[in-house]
């Protein structure tokens, strides 16, 4: 069964940098997902695709601040010089044939 | 060119009733692309409900939707579709339209703003 585990929580200062955790489930190593932030009270927004290479194509306005990188079933966003504007929810998701997944989503509080 | 998706349709509804969730595009090839609807409840994470493909050949549903909802498109008129029956109070959720990468499924793209279904009596 494919499934997204996701840490509930992270935290981290403005100006650091964070690394947010998606994990594939067991046989589905090779699976690109895709990276979206929610602020509150707002839509989802797409951040970012990431392949199992860790190579990523990132959507349109997307800032360098964003990255992503990728090892064995984890999956990376990592966020550098934190501003306020970046705290919220994130949640990773990805695909197979007629289904799509989300992980829980991890909230992200900047301090 | 600006990609716009606009959703409409939601409202407050009693449980067994029915609602049709309306999605208008702009700024984009519609039928090159598939669409979804992604739902969230009332503090909770998102939840994949339904996918069509580029052409309205296929449809995907998860299993909690599978037999009550409909997903349909209007290529002509750059709009997507969720028919809602035989609602029920955990469907209570903000609804949202995606764009999706592919004219088959896979990640989403581009999304809308959402619109709120209340399922209460």
């Amino acid at each position: 069964q494919l499934v997204l585990t996701q840490s509930p929580s992270a935290s981290a200062s403005l100006g650091a940098s964070v690394k947010l955790t998606c994990t594939l489930s067991s046989g589905h190593n090779s699976y690109a997902i895709a990276w979206h932030q929610q602020q509150p009270e707002k839509g989802p927004r797409y951040l970012m695709k990431l392949n199992s290479d860790g190579s990523h194509s990132k959507g349109d306005g997307i800032p360098d601040r964003f990255s992503g990188s990728s090892s064995g079933a984890e999956r990376y966003l990592t966020i550098s010089s934190l501003q306020s504007e970046d705290e919220g929810d994130y949640y990773c998701q990805t695909w197979d044939t007629g289904i799509q997944v989300f992980g829980g989503g991890t909230k992200l509080t900047v301090l | 060119e600006v990609q716009l998706l606009l959703e409409s349709g939601g409202g407050l509804v009693q449980p067994g009733g029915s609602l049709r969730l309306s999605c208008a595009v702009s700024g984009f090839t519609f039928s090159s692309y598939a669409m979804s609807w992604v739902r969230q409840a009332p503090g909770k994470g998102l939840e994949w409900v339904s996918t069509i493909t580029g052409s309205g050949g296929s449809t995907y549903y998860a299993d909690s939707v599978e037999g009550r909802f409909t997903i349909s498109r209007d290529n002509s008129k750059n709009t997507l579709y969720l028919q809602m029956n035989s609602l029920r109070a955990e469907d209570t959720a903000v609804f949202y339209c995606a764009k999706v990468a592919e004219m088959s499924p896979t990640y989403f793209q581009h999304w809308g703003q959402g619109t709120l279904v209340s399922v209460s009596s």
